[in-house]
């Protein structure tokens, strides 16, 4: 079985901070994804990648870096938290070997900026 | 970019009432995925259609993929209370080396009142 598993299930940051969410996947997929969902807006890609050190930016990446040195782990990291930020954020990877895979997604960090 | 537009965004049924929930892109895609969701749980993959009029089935829910490739429908018959849960969409871009990056729609929230 596939597993990706997100570092934290809650989370509770204060504004300004910077935060780092871990994301490991097992299976030796090429692609890890983050999302975040907001209710009524659905999943937001926030940053792609496909390779070690390759990544790139999706329909949000605004406030958010992320880092990819190894191919199981892919981190998403929260400059300067806001707000605005507070938010479901959901990790997925898939295998890609010329063709577009299911992806399997770790069970969701629910974070909080106070 | 790429947009995946999803509708509606809430169903409310009676159990044994059928569902259909809808996804349109704005360009054409390489294939189309569906998720389903249930309340506190991630996303988990259902299916992917890749051919232009593509039909698949399971069990009570029907699959299509459209002919111009930019559109999909899910229907589900005769709902049952174990079918409650958010039910996703989701694309890859057609052409260019987008490498599997999915685009998912808003989602369409089921209720399925006994």
């Amino acid at each position: 079985d596939v597993k990706v598993t997100q570092s934290s299930r809650y989370l509770v940051k204060r504004t300004g901070e910077k935060v780092f969410l871990e994301c490991v996947q097992d299976m030796d997929h090429e692609n890890m994804f983050w999302y975040r969902q907001d209710p009524g807006l659905g999943l937001r890609l926030i940053y792609f990648s496909y390779d070690v050190k390759m990544k790139e930016k999706g329909d949000i990446p605004e406030g958010y870096s992320v880092s990819r040195e190894k191919k199981e782990r892919f981190s998403l990291i929260l400059e300067s938290a806001s707000t605005n930020q507070t938010s479901m954020y959901l990790c997925a990877s898939s295998l890609w070997f010329r063709r577009v895979s299911e992806a399997f997604f770790g069970q969701g960090t629910r974070l909080t900026v106070v | 970019g790429q947009q995946v537009m999803q509708i509606p965004q809430y169903q409310h049924v009676q159990e044994g009432e059928d569902f259909t929930t809808y996804c349109n892109s704005s360009t054409t895609l390489s294939n189309i995925q569906w998720y389903k969701q249930r309340p506190g749980g991630h996303p988990v993959f259902l299916i992917q259609l890749v051919k232009s009029g593509e039909v698949k089935k399971q069990k009570r829910l029907t699959f299509q993929f459209g002919e111009a490739k930019k559109n999909s429908s899910l229907h589900i018959t005769a709902t049952q209370t174990t079918d409650v849960g958010t039910y996703f969409c989701a694309g890859a871009n057609a052409g260019g080396t987008s490498y599997g990056k999915l685009t998912f729609g808003q989602g369409t929230i089921l209720t399925v009142h006994p």
